[in-house]
């Protein structure tokens, strides 16, 4: 199955600065997905990335506050804008491992505090 | 409202006992997934078991699904400390939507 590699891992931002998190993934991906898990809680799906065409983003989150570039079928890139506190949480990347929806293959996750 | 609801919340045993973990849905769904989290890094996903199964085992894990009550159960057998974790129910509703993620159940298995 593939494997999927995410940068950073962590990091400590200050308050209205933004982060980029990477996902590379090494195999060709129909579709790659981006979660955020906020402290003590369970995955919310922010968005798809698609490649070629604009991300579909989830209820509750918009593209200005979350950027997503899908450049190829390998890579794909979430911002995380205008950081605030709020902000501090786990961010994975995924994709499908298998059959659509089957099951799906993380990244490691960034975790991102916010001061 | 939440579509993946486990309890308990938090369990702690003894190594060597086994550990159940619930899952209860509210939607009608394709198959439901059982994924574990170690100290906050990536999920991995451990078992699924299609709407048409009851029961599915790997190696010391046992899944039960009852659709008819909208749960599931997560068995884990003989339990070793390095089984402390996180682990999430997650469900791909018939709808098509994505898979929803349950609020975990954070399992510590003490030496």
């Amino acid at each position: 199955s593939a494997v999927i590699s995410q940068k950073p891992s962590r990091d400590i931002c200050q308050r209205g600065t933004s982060l980029t998190i990477q996902c590379q993934v090494d195999s060709q991906v129909t579709m790659m997905f981006w979660y955020r898990q906020q402290p003590g809680q369970s995955l919310t799906l922010i968005a798809t990335a698609n490649q070629g065409s604009e991300a579909t983003y989830e209820s509750g989150f918009v593209i200005d506050k979350f950027p997503i570039s899908r450049p190829n079928l390998t890579f794909s890139t979430l911002t995380v804008s205008n950081m605030s506190p709020e902000d501090s949480s786990i961010y994975l990347c995924s994709v499908d491992g298998g059959s659509a929806n089957e099951k799906l293959l993380f990244g490691s996750g960034t975790q991102l505090s916010v001061l | 409202s939440q579509q993946g609801e486990e309890d308990p919340q938090a369990l702690s045993i003894q190594e060597g006992e086994n550990a159940t973990m619930n899952c209860s849905y509210k939607t009608s769904i394709n198959n439901l997934q059982w994924y574990r989290q170690n100290s906050g890094r990536g999920l991995v996903h451990l078992i699924l078991i299609r709407s048409n199964e009851r029961e599915k085992h790997s190696g010391r894990l046992r899944v039960t699904l009852d659709t008819s009550k909208k749960s599931s159960s997560l068995l884990i057998t003989a339990s070793r400390a390095a089984d402390t974790a996180s682990y999430f129910c997650a469900t791909e509703e018939t709808s098509g939507s994505r898979l929803t993620f349950g609020e975990g159940t954070q399992l510590t298995v003490n030496p």
